[in-house]
């Protein structure tokens, strides 16, 4: 069984501060590992899909910008900031095996982030 | 682009009856169609996808779709289900085999009645 680790799971985010979430690859290794986010009850939506250890793409978006990081073979790592004032948002990653099933994509549990 | 529509959010069913959610999918070429459910606290999990061939595919738990090109459908079925089928449904679709973006779409939330 495929495991995605994620941490935090979740967390309270002042206004005005930055996040770092972290996912962590636990009995496998993916060589693309992406991050997805989502705002209450809107679609789940793609942000970067990073290869190798090193990668980094930022982005920004309306009501947050995004950094991230592909530390390890086994790491993706991902900051958010600037994010608006009360928004709810759902981020989680995932790895897509290469091979027969390169088509599946696994995904982790998620990190729920409320802004005050 | 691509995109995909889920025109139900949210699906109530006693347990033991019937259940259809519906996908309507937009591509120009050859969708990666998949159906991915997500219990709560946890990530979504894959229940089946579609490439090509027969166009009824089978999945875990007593799922399947059915892949419809006219009509630009991937609707998910099951013929009984259990109060554990309670969750959220996605949609989805990549433009190729490999690809790393999934277009999702908003889901539905399924509540099974006991």
């Amino acid at each position: 069984v495929t495991l995605l680790e994620q941490n935090p799971r979740w967390r309270l985010v002042p206004r005005g501060q930055a996040v770092n979430l972290r996912c962590i690859l636990k009995n496998s290794q993916y060589p693309w590992m992406s991050w997805y986010q989502q705002d209450l009850q809107k679609q789940l939506q793609w942000l970067f899909t990073l290869r190798s250890p090193g990668d980094k793409e930022v982005k920004s978006l309306p009501g947050a910008d995004y950094l991230a990081t592909r530390v390890t073979d086994t790491e993706l790592r991902l900051q958010v900031a600037n994010m608006s004032q009360g928004r709810t948002l759902y981020c989680t990653c995932s790895g897509r095996d290469w091979g027969v099933n390169q088509d599946t994509q696994y995904f982790g549990p998620g990190t729920r982030l409320l802004v005050l | 682009a691509q995109s995909v529509t889920q025109p139900d959010a949210r699906v109530t069913v006693s347990e033991g009856a019937s259940l259809q959610l519906r996908c309507k999918y937009s591509y120009s070429g050859t969708p990666y169609l998949f159906w991915y459910v997500q219990y709560p606290r946890q990530g979504l999990q894959l229940l089946l996808k579609y490439y090509s061939g027969d166009p009824v595919v089978q999945g875990v738990n007593g799922f399947e779709a059915e892949f419809s090109k006219s009509n630009s459908s991937f609707h998910l079925r099951k013929a009984s289900v259990h109060w554990s089928d309670s969750a959220v449904y996605f949609c989805a679709l990549s433009g190729n085999s490999a690809g790393n973006k999934l277009t999702f779409g908003i889901g539905t939330r399924v509540l099974v009645r006991p």
